[in-house]
Formats: C-alpha cells, sequence, structure tokens
C-alpha cells in the first residue's frame, strides 16, 4: 500500500506569515497533485507536479515536486484569510494494476487570522 | 454543466439500516471514486471503477458494496447501517491523465 502524510497536520496562523505543507511517502509517484477543500464542498484541484525537482507557482502559492518523486511541498507567501480551507495531496497509485486509484494524504487544515 | 451528483446531499439512517447513495456524472468519464472524510481529515478511498463493469476496493471496503453497470452512474450500497459509517461521502470521476472532479457530498449520520 502507497501512503501519504501530510504535516502538520493543524495549521494556524497571523494574516501575512509564510507557511509549508509538506506531503511525504516512502514510495514514488509518477505525479502528485495538490487540492483545496472548503467547508461543505468537495476538493478543488490546484495543482499537479510531474518532473521531479519541478516548482510551479500560482499566484503567492508555490509548489515543489521532489527529486526523487517521492514528496511534495506547498509553500504559501503572505497568508491572506481567503487562504484558509483543507489543503490534501493526492497522487496515483503505482502498484501493479491498481493504477486507478487516487490516494490522499490526511490534509493539512489551515487557519489564517485577520 | 452538472459535473458530477450525488444524492440525498443528507441522511440519518437507524442502526441496521440500508441505503443506496446516488453517484452520476455527464463528462464520459472513465475513472470513477467513493470516498468517505471525517470530521477535519483527509479522504479514504472505498472503492473505485477503472471503466463500466469494472470495481476495485479500496483502503476501507468494509461495509460498502458498489457496481458500475454504466459510464455515468456509480451508486455505493450501504448494508447494515452501523455508528462508523458516520461520515461525509464524495464521489469523484476522472479521465485518463486529468484532475479528479469531486461532487459535491453526502452527509450521512447513523443513530
Amino acid at each position: 500500500t502507497q501512503l501519504l502524510e501530510q504535516s502538520p497536520q493543524f495549521l494556524s496562523i497571523q494574516e501575512g506569515e509564510n507557511l509549508t505543507v509538506y506531503c511525504n511517502s516512502s514510495s514514488v509517484f509518477s505525479s502528485l497533485q495538490w487540492y483545496r477543500q472548503e467547508p461543505g464542498e468537495g476538493p478543488v484541484l490546484l495543482v499537479t507536479v510531474v518532473t521531479g525537482g519541478e516548482v510551479k507557482k500560482l499566484k503567492r502559492l508555490t509548489f515543489q515536486f521532489g527529486d526523487a518523486r517521492k514528496d511534495s511541498s506547498l509553500h504559501i507567501t503572505a497568508a491572506q484569510p481567503g487562504d484558509t480551507g483543507l489543503y490534501l495531496c493526492a497522487g496515483y497509485s503505482m502498484i501493479y494494476n491498481q493504477g486507478g486509484k487516487l490516494i490522499f494524504g490526511q490534509g493539512t487544515e489551515l487557519s489564517v487570522k485577520p | 454543466n452538472a459535473g458530477v451528483t450525488q444524492t440525498p446531499k443528507f441522511r440519518i439512517l437507524k442502526i441496521g439500516q440500508s441505503m443506496t447513495l446516488q453517484c452520476t456524472q455527464d463528462m464520459n468519464h472513465n475513472y470513477m471514486y467513493w470516498y468517505r472524510q471525517d470530521p477535519g481529515m483527509g479522504l479514504k478511498l472505498i472503492y473505485y471503477s477503472v471503466g463500466a463493469g469494472i470495481t476495485d476496493k479500496g483502503e476501507v471496503p468494509n461495509g460498502y458494496n458498489v457496481s458500475r453497470s454504466t459510464t455515468e452512474d456509480f451508486p455505493l450500497r450501504l448494508e447494515l447501517a452501523a455508528p462508523s459509517q458516520t461520515s461525509v461521502y464524495f464521489c469523484a470521476s476522472r479521465q485518463v491523465n486529468t484532475e479528479a472532479f469531486f461532487g459535491q457530498g453526502t452527509r450521512l449520520t447513523v443513530v
């Protein structure tokens, strides 16, 4: 079984601070995805990272895929209250015959206070 | 654009009752998924399907059953509901090498 471990599980910060969320595995993934979920809604995709070492930026959000494709990070610069939500990393299983399985980490609950 | 539609949105079940959570998608996606999400937690995969007629177990399949007779529909059946099945259930679909699209969720309480 491939697992994705996210840390921290909870993060409460003040507006304007920076933060980093980590997504780690002992297994290699062909790609990793980051989703954001707001209360009462389903997750929505933020980004997919595919190449080892890849860095993608989405306004104040920076996503990185580890060189070995076993880990990823999400860095938010100058967090705003609108960034509040649950952040989830996800990846497709690379176990033989389970390539369709999409697994998620436990999530990071982010609260940004004004 | 309907996307992924789940019904019902809310349901209260008594212990031992059965029900079916409906999921339909209009994007002609091959892959469909059922997840459960407990408060403040990530998504745990219950069952998934890579196409009509093909289903497979996820991480937490016990107490649930699924079928995939058409591309569009992927119902989740709960037999003999238990309090441990109180959760929010999400259905999702995707095409090859694309993101997953989620429904709005079904909030189920078993009392």
